[in-house]
């Protein structure tokens, strides 16, 4: 079943600005994950936060979680053309289950 | 080096047919995946197996049939195409639940 839920669907802003993405979720999870994909390729890792951490950075990224809200951000900020591409969360749930992806939310980085 | 690689890239076929799409992995990972992604974007798990063996058997039709030679490679193998068959299909892997490697992608279209 369907666990998150990225907003907005998609986002345009121009170079230089922040970017933020949301994701919510359902069920309780052992972490949760954010991937980028760019237009025709496979989905590529960017960042972790455990379910016992807040708050996880990684160059230009900046990761929030919330689990009493079920939910997560991303931010980029100083954003270039290359950001351009889909992002999803996903999340690992406790015992045998697969990584359940969100739909993504589209980002446009206008030059 | 590629990492995880899928052949073909695009495969175009008539409804009924059969066709095979395989994966390879060279990161020495004990886990790998199918994921199918829609036309929406939005990326499903089909199957995962552990060293050969099938561990995630999501509700997918019995047209179906995934096979792990070894463990660098799942290949799936489809059965009387259908339509609806037509999507992105992702290969994956993983060595841990923190972070998994995707293969290009391979476009199947249905006519």
């Amino acid at each position: 079943s369907q666990q998150g839920e990225e907003d907005p669907q998609a986002l345009s802003i121009q170079e230089g600005e922040n970017a933020t993405m949301n994701c919510s979720y359902k069920t309780s999870i052992n972490n949760l994950q954010w991937y980028r994909q760019n237009s025709g390729r496979g989905l590529v890792h960017l960042i972790l936060i455990r379910s016992n951490e807040r708050e996880k950075h990684s160059g230009r990224l900046r990761v929030t979680l919330d689990t009493s809200k079920k939910s997560s951000s991303l931010l980029i900020t100083a954003s270039r053309a290359a950001d351009t591409a889909s992002y999803f969360c996903a999340t690992d749930s406790p015992g045998n289950t697969p990584l359940v992806f969100g739909k993504g939310t589209r980002l446009s980085v206008i030059a | 080096d590629t990492a995880v690689s899928q052949t073909p890239k695009y495969l175009v076929t008539q409804m009924g047919n059969d066709k095979s799409i395989k994966c390879e992995q060279n990161l020495g990972h004990d886990t790998m995946y199918w994921y199918k992604q829609d036309s929406k974007k939005f990326l499903k798990i089909m199957f995962s197996y552990n060293n050969k063996e099938l561990i995630i058997n999501e509700t997918v039709p019995n047209r179906f049939s995934p096979k792990s030679p070894d463990k660098a490679h799942l290949n799936l193998h489809i059965n009387s195409l259908e339509l609806g068959d037509s999507a992105v299909y992702f290969c994956a892997s993983s060595q841990t639940r923190n972070e998994q490697f995707f293969g290009p992608g391979t476009r199947l279209t249905v006519l």
